[in-house]
């Protein structure tokens, strides 16, 4: 059974700084791996998806890498801003049909002013 | 602002009475899912439609009962909910159910059962 973890659970940082984020799961064998955001009492908002042959994506100040054989995925955030505090869920999609789509716990980012 | 839109925001409902959540989504997709989210915890998948047939049912309780009208609407029925059904309730969708393609979320209706 697939199993996703996400270390650190909650980190606050001050304006400015970079910061890497880690997602890990047991079972290798993914379809796809996908980075959300999720804001209080909110939905969530898909930032990036990689795609189990890529090895990173990008979008503006946010870059996620995959390592698949060693089951890691880390979403970097360049230069963090008060408004990217949320919390951020790494999820892996085990089959082409989605039967197993599991979600990591999460991690809290506070970004302080 | 989300293009999936889920009515209503919030409901707070006995455990006698019977409801419905709204989700709609314009983009052409055609798969549809309903997530359940308790506090400070991720979604848990619950249902799935593809093409607007029951795909997935992870084993859910029947006392929620999702409803497919169309390819833009997904609705889940609820009847007769325990106090512990209070959570969030999240729609998404995406392209394709398979292809791996990217969901995308509505805000939730927040579910409070009395």
């Amino acid at each position: 059974k697939q199993e996703v973890t996400q270390i650190p659970a909650a980190l606050s940082v001050p304006e400015g700084e970079n910061l890497v984020l880690n997602c890990s799961f047991t079972d290798s064998a993914i379809y796809n791996l996908q980075w959300f955001r999720q804001d209080p009492g909110k939905g969530l908002t898909s930032l990036l998806l990689i795609q189990s042959s890529q090895r990173e994506q990008t979008s503006g100040r946010l870059n996620a890498s995959l390592d698949k054989s060693s089951g890691r995925s880390t979403l970097y955030i360049a230069a963090s801003q008060p408004g990217d505090s949320a919390t951020y869920l790494c999820a892996v999609l085990n089959d082409d049909y989605g039967q197993n789509f599991v979600f990591g716990p999460g991690t809290r980012l506070s970004v302080l002013p | 602002d989300t293009e999936v839109t889920q009515t209503p925001k919030h409901l707070v409902m006995g455990m006698t009475n019977k409801k419905s959540l709204k989700c709609e989504q314009h983009m052409g997709h055609r798969a549809m899912y309903w997530y359940k989210q308790k506090a400070k915890k991720p979604p848990e998948l619950m249902f799935v439609y593809s093409y607007e047939k029951l795909s997935i049912n992870e084993s859910v309780p029947s006392r929620f009962s999702p409803e497919c009208p169309n390819s833009s609407l997904l609705n889940l029925h609820l009847h007769a909910l325990q106090p512990e059904d209070s959570a969030l309730y999240l729609c998404a969708s995406s392209q394709k159910h398979f292809g791996g393609q990217p969901q995308h979320f509505g805000d939730g209706t927040r579910l409070s059962i009395l």
